[in-house]
């Protein structure tokens, strides 16, 4: 079982629409969440972080957290071309013993004009 | 506003021989990490670092790979013998606390030849 899934995508929306961005993780120890988007040939940038169960917004983007299902989403209101990027999520298990993060291995966001 | 600095940008090697890939971490944060990410694939963890010592470690990270924080402000991944399979491009990140947000650098391009 892969330790952090995600859908590969594309995934295209038209502009001014939602993106809607799906993970789900396998360790139930996890601690921290995070929301990252690479362009092309670039370095993660960070978007988003949550910690506990519910939504936490931040500008045009909701991410949203439930550890029962083990399951993190990330939404993007008014989608915008420059969003057009692959939307990396990653798992920090943190508290007990060493800390790691694992990635998944991306979906790619299409927004069309 | 603080940033994750990695040199060189692009690094050229032949098989076998070693190389030093450089980070300086944001000068606050206190925990550290190194990723690869092969072309085309997910971002891949390779080592934490914190007070000192290596944390966890994936199984990627084997005997031929190193991490040192020489001085207060760099850290380092030496790879021993390099291999074709080496070739990736590695990235470094910091954050304040184990579970906190991860910030990137720009990464080095490692080709083995």
């Amino acid at each position: 079982q892969k330790e952090v899934e995600q859908n590969s995508g594309p995934l295209s929306v038209p502009e001014g629409a939602i993106a809607s961005l799906n993970c789900t993780y396998s360790d139930r120890g996890s601690q921290s969440f995070f929301w990252y988007r690479q362009y092309s040939g670039k370095s993660p940038e960070l978007i988003m972080s949550i910690y506990s169960n519910g939504d936490k917004e931040d500008g045009r983007f909701t991410a949203q957290l439930n550890k029962a299902s083990q399951y993190v989403s990330l939404l993007i209101r008014d989608s915008q071309p420059s969003d057009s990027a692959t939307y990396l999520c990653a798992v920090n298990n943190g508290l007990s013993g060493g800390f790691k993060t694992i990635f998944g291995a991306g979906t790619r966001l299409f927004v069309k004009a | 506003e603080p940033e994750v600095t990695q040199t060189p940008s692009h690094q050229v090697t032949q098989m076998g021989q070693e190389v030093i890939l450089r980070c300086v971490p944001i000068s606050n944060h206190l925990y550290f990490y190194w990723y690869r990410q092969i072309l085309g694939q997910k971002v891949e963890f390779l080592v934490s670092f914190y007070n000192n010592e290596i944390s966890e470690k994936s199984e990627i990270f084997d005997d031929q790979f190193s991490v040192e924080r020489p001085d207060g402000s760099n850290f380092t991944l030496k790879i021993r013998s390099t291999k074709l399979e080496d070739s990736a491009m590695y990235f470094c990140a910091s954050s304040s606390g184990r579970t906190s947000e991860q910030y990137f650098g720009p990464g080095t391009r490692l080709t083995v030849t």
